[in-house]
């Protein structure tokens, strides 16, 4: 199975400043990456997928890049409503699905 | 406007058994597989179960396979996750979700069950 690790755990932000998060795959996974935000008692929601590409809807400020083994989810000026925790997860062995990362909370400093 | 609205969440003993169902709208339903996907509480996200547009075809994770079942009736435009020889480490938030390209595009607002005794 392929395990998913993302850093940092936390990550305190002000509001306005550049927030990067890390995903690393335990083997390659191309560019089979997506990654979704989740608000407290909301479901998650997609952002990212094929590692760089936006979902329908997201704004320009979140960013997602990286192949193989090491990713990074970009939020460039962050806004109140990105406060969330955000997954990775891979989806290279599709069928049937991936695995996912355990999760980067951002808070606001 | 894509809608996943899952039910058939509660409370059930270890050992019990509970059907969870999924309705979807505002999409061709039978074009997308379907995902459930899991939640325990102040986890993280937990991949469970998948199944092919026409329902020929289905997966599951190595936690839950032998004891869960996932169908759709497409006539319906419904999902299921039976769920049978339930654990208390099964307990969670279930969500049903798409996702034909391996990723989930679109997800419901989830379904609690709590494996209890």
């Amino acid at each position: 199975e392929i395990v998913m690790t993302q850093s940092p755990a936390t990550l305190s932000v002000s509001p306005g400043e550049r927030a990067t998060l890390s995903c690393r795959a335990s083997q390659s996974v191309s560019s089979n990456l997506a990654w979704y935000q989740q608000k407290p008692g909301q479901a998650p929601r997609l952002l990212i997928y094929g590692a760089s590409t936006r979902a329908t809807g997201i704004p320009a400020r979140f960013s997602g890049s990286g192949s193989g083994t090491e990713f990074t989810l970009t939020i460039s000026s962050l806004q109140s409503e990105d406060f969330a925790v955000y997954y990775c997860q891979q989806y290279n062995n599709w069928p049937p699905s991936g695995t996912f990362g355990q999760g980067t909370k951002v808070e606001i400093k | 406007e894509v809608q996943l609205v899952e039910s058939g969440g509660g409370v059930v003993q270890p050992g019990g058994s509970l059907r969870l169902s999924c309705a979807a709208s505002g999409f061709t339903f039978d074009d997308y597989a379907m995902h459930w996907v899991r939640q325990a509480p102040g986890k993280g996200l937990e991949w469970v179960s998948l199944i092919s547009g026409d329902g020929g075809s289905t997966y599951y994770a190595d936690s839950v396979k032998g004891r869960f079942t996932i169908s759709r009736d497409n006539s319906k435009n419904s999902l299921y996750l039976q769920m049978n020889s339930l654990r208390t480490e099964d307990t969670a938030l279930y969500y049903c979700a798409t996702g034909h390209r391996g990723f989930f595009d679109y997800w419901g607002q989830g379904t609690l069950v709590t494996v209890s005794s």
